[in-house]
Order: structure tokens, then C-alpha cells, then sequence
């Protein structure tokens, strides 16, 4: 299991410019979320997902879109990045149920938005 | 909405001594989880321990346990005989137990160990 794999590592951008941070689970988890980090604040949830073909909003989620168009994938675009969206983002992913599964993290990506 | 404060910034223990991170919690819910996470230098998110609140006793994990006050919305991490390797950041984070598995955290606590 290559668990929750997250590309790229690190990314420039300029202001105005898009991208794509890519996200993958092998763990066929239902359940796939985006994070950002901001020294201070902690995480937060951007968008987040309960399976194929259904996306909801988390608490910071203007500037971001997502889809979920299979189970392994969930991929954030940022369509005009601006230096507000300079942080370390992280994608996670769990089963869902009644347990409290445990959610696993991806290792990151560092953007930073000139 | 739910919310998750710690109110350490930055905390240091000696090595082999016990240190406590704080973290307190505001819910109108009565079914909930809470998590430790560490993170160290390498950004990876590693989940400590966590506590489901339906649960009275406190969970440990070999040297680290929790006090769990749920009147007070209280979770704080004890670390027992830290070790070099403890050194990270913690967050504290909430779950709600029903619907979506999001994740409401603090803003972190950064442990340092001092040899």
C-alpha cells in the first residue's frame, strides 16, 4: 500500500496562475478530504468528499474546487492563485462508518504564491 | 460551529521528565471523538491517540494518555519520559461522531526536548 500519495511536494506559483494538487488512496477509503496549514491556525478543512460523484464545502473553501470522479482520486485546483493561498496543503482519507476510523494523511504540498 | 483552542504556542520538557499539553474544546453535541496529532520536522501527520466521549476512561498509548474532562470540554496529552523524538508539533483535534469524518483542529502546541 502506497497509502496517500500527494503531488507535487512543492510548487511556485504566480498570482493569477492555476494548478492542480493531486491526491491518491489505495486504501479504497470512502472518505477524502483537503487541509491547509497555516503557522498559528492549524488545519483547515478546505473540501471534502463521502464518495465518487459527491463533494461538499469545508470551512475555507472560496478560491478551491474539487471533484471526485473515482474512489482513489480527489484533486484541488486553484483557479487564479492569489498570495492568500500561500500554505502547506494536505489531503486525507478514511474509511467511513460507524467506527472512528483513523484518517491518514498525505505528506503534504508546500505552495507558495508569489 | 465547533471549536478547538490550545492556548500553549510553544512548550519544552527536559528529556525523561513529564510534560502536559492543554487543550479545550467548545460542542453543543454530545457524541464526539478527539485526537492527539504529532507532527514532526518531516510535515507527516501522525496520529497519537484519540478518545471517543461516550467512553469515561481517559485512553493511553504506552507513554502518552489523556485527561479527558467532558463537563469541562477538556482533552490535555500527557507525555511520559519524553524522548528526543517527541519533539513536534500537537494538535488537538474534534470529531463529530455523526455524519462527515471532518476534522476541527487547534493551532498547535510545539514541543521542544531538551537533552
Amino acid at each position: 500500500n502506497a497509502g496517500v500519495t500527494q503531488t507535487p511536494k512543492f510548487q511556485v506559483l504566480k498570482t493569477g496562475q492555476s494548478m492542480t494538487l493531486q491526491c491518491a488512496q489505495d486504501m479504497n477509503h470512502e472518505y477524502m478530504s483537503w487541509y491547509r496549514q497555516d503557522p498559528g491556525m492549524g488545519l483547515r478543512l478546505i473540501h471534502y468528499s463521502v464518495g465518487a460523484g459527491i463533494t461538499d464545502q469545508g470551512e475555507v473553501p472560496n478560491g478551491y474546487n474539487v471533484s471526485r470522479s473515482t474512489t482513489e482520486d480527489f484533486p484541488l485546483r486553484l483557479l487564479s492563485a492569489a498570495p492568500s493561498q500561500t500554505s502547506v496543503y494536505f489531503c486525507a482519507s478514511s474509511y467511513m462508518g460507524g467506527r472512528v476510523y483513523e484518517q491518514y494523511f498525505g505528506p503534504g504540498t508546500r505552495l507558495t504564491v508569489t | 460551529a465547533q471549536t478547538v483552542t490550545q492556548s500553549q504556542p510553544e512548550m519544552s520538557v527536559q528529556e525523561a521528565e513529564t510534560v502536559t499539553l492543554s487543550c479545550t474544546y467548545d460542542t453543543s453535541e454530545s457524541d464526539y471523538y478527539l485526537f492527539w496529532y504529532k507532527q514532526p520536522p518531516s510535515r507527516q501527520m501522525i496520529l497519537v491517540i484519540r478518545q471517543e466521549a461516550y467512553k469515561q476512561q481517559n485512553a493511553t498509548e504506552n507513554r502518552f494518555s489523556v485527561n479527558f474532562q467532558k463537563a469541562a470540554k477538556s482533552f490535555s496529552l500527557k507525555i511520559s519520559d519524553s524522548q528526543l523524538g517527541d519533539a513536534a508539533m500537537y494538535f488537538c483535534a474534534y470529531r463529530s461522531a455523526q455524519g462527515a469524518q471532518k476534522l476541527v483542529f487547534g493551532q498547535g502546541t510545539r514541543l521542544t526536548i531538551n537533552p
